[in-house]
């Protein structure tokens, strides 16, 4: 098993400033994600942090606005760049390990919840 | 896109009582991943099923993979206060670590 710890936990940012939430894992791990939450709903996948080249994004997600670092494989770091009210929300720290017959098996961090005022 | 519909989204029931979550695709998984999580924390993994077919229980927690691989079920029994939560099921593709999610079950569990 992995152990994810994500900070800053919660922090209240101005808007039009930039954040940057870093992830720690205890162990060595293949992939990283970076996923954002609305309270009560479910997860969207920003990008996969790749170790030591540029992260993969999804749909919707650009590096410009969510500049994302790995360079090795137990820590990464999510920038949320030029902060508005649409940027508030739950981000979350999610890493994966092969486990073989039991499928892929995928943990998360607690979350830094970020509210843009 | 691989779409994964969970159902309900929303459930509130006496404690006591049964319950089951649904999770449907028209796409196969490699795998499905149950997840619960709490207000202020991350997801927290349950379970992940990988045969068509396959049952897994966890106490009073079972888990259900369809046969074909499109489809899963989490039944509660007895369901307790400390039940309340969001869960969520996801879906992998094959050698793939990305998951495709369900909307989440916001549950809530009346003394």
């Amino acid at each position: 098993s992995a152990v994810i710890s994500q900070k800053p936990s919660r922090d209240i940012c101005q808007r039009g400033t930039s954040l940057t939430i870093q992830c720690q894992v205890d162990s060595q791990v293949t992939m990283m994600f970076w996923y954002r939450q609305q309270p009560g709903q479910s997860l969207t996948l920003i990008a996969t942090a790749n170790q030591g080249s540029e992260a993969t994004y999804e749909s919707g997600f650009v590096i410009d606005k969510f500049p994302i670092s790995r360079p090795n494989l137990t820590f990464s770091t999510l920038t949320v760049s030029n902060m508005s009210p649409e940027d508030s929300s739950i981000y979350l720290c999610s890493a994966a390990d092969l486990d073989g017959s039991s499928g892929n098996t995928i943990y998360f961090g607690e979350g830094s919840w970020l509210t843009v005022v | 896109t691989q779409l994964l519909e969970q159902s309900p989204q929303f459930l509130s029931i006496q404690e006591g009582e049964n319950l089951t979550v649904y999770c449907n695709s028209s796409s196969v998984f490699s795998s499905l991943q149950w997840y619960r999580q709490e207000p202020g924390e991350g997801p927290v993994l349950l379970v992940t099923v990988v045969t068509g077919g396959e049952v897994k229980k966890l106490k009073r927690l079972t888990f259900q993979f369809g046969d074909a691989r499109k489809d899963s079920s989490l039944h509660i029994t007895a369901a307790q206060t400390g039940d309340t939560g969001l869960y969520l099921c996801a879906g992998a593709r094959d050698s793939n670590y990305q998951l495709i999610w369900g909307a989440g079950t916001k549950l809530i569990i009346k003394p």
